[in-house]
């Protein structure tokens, strides 16, 4: 069975400041995704970034990485240049290409931007 | 993407009664899911619904309990019935699409914050 573990349950980080979220998973699957969700205090869940397990290249939008390393299992979500607007849950998710289509999520990361 | 809107969006209910919160998706979506989340959890999946099938359940989650139904591509509802305190939640639906091994990822109504009293 796969899992996901968050072991971040709060952080917080100054404004304009860099932080970084962990995630590791633990799955038999070859083909995979991964997602961080965001959920901020209005309680929509909002993606923030995907990335396919075959793809070596680890994936970026904007302010928001990731650092991919599948041997490890390790997924781990980079946040620069912090904002006041970035305050949220943040969720890791996995699914396996086969199966049911099933989303596995972490239990979650409090992350408070401090101004 | 699909955009998902949840009715109600916060309700307050006795005890014993009954609550159905509807999910509508803007565009045909293969899956669509149904979760509970505890405030400051993580969410825990109910059930998947099935366009013109019974839904299929969780570990933990039946039927008579949390009836949904999916008479459509876009539309989905979740009843919780014979509601107790331990009912008071936040319920989201989900739209995925996943053909062939191609997943897309899950898009999220705004969640129904559920009151048991």
């Amino acid at each position: 069975a796969q899992t996901v573990t968050q072991s971040q349950p709060e952080m917080s980080v100054q404004e304009a400041e860099t932080v970084t979220l962990s995630c590791t998973y633990d799955t038999s699957e070859n083909n995979y995704y991964l997602f961080w969700y965001k959920q901020p205090p209005s309680r929509q869940m909002i993606l923030v970034i995907r990335q396919e397990a075959y793809k070596q290249q680890n994936a970026t939008e904007n302010r928001f990485s990731v650092n991919f390393q599948k041997a490890a299992k390790s997924f781990s979500l980079k946040i620069s240049d912090s904002q006041l607007g970035d305050t949220a849950m943040y969720f890791c998710a996995f699914i396996a290409t086969s199966g049911t289509y099933k989303y596995i999520f972490g239990t979650g990361t409090r992350l408070k931007v401090l101004a | 993407s699909a955009v998902i809107s949840q009715k109600p969006s916060r309700d307050i209910c006795q005890r014993g009664t009954s609550l159905t919160i509807q999910c509508q998706v803007d565009s045909q979506v293969t899956m669509m899911f149904w979760y509970r989340q505890q405030p400051g959890q993580s969410l825990t999946l109910i059930a998947t619904a099935n366009q013109g099938s019974e839904a299929t359940y969780e570990s933990g989650f039946v039927i008579d309990k949390f009836p949904i139904s999916r008479p459509n591509l876009t539309f989905s509802t979740l009843t919780v019935s014979n509601m107790s305190p331990e009912d008071s939640s936040i319920y989201l639906c989900s739209s995925q699409q996943g053909l062939g091994g191609v997943i897309n990822e899950q898009f999220f109504g705004p969640g129904t914050r559920l009151t048991v009293l």
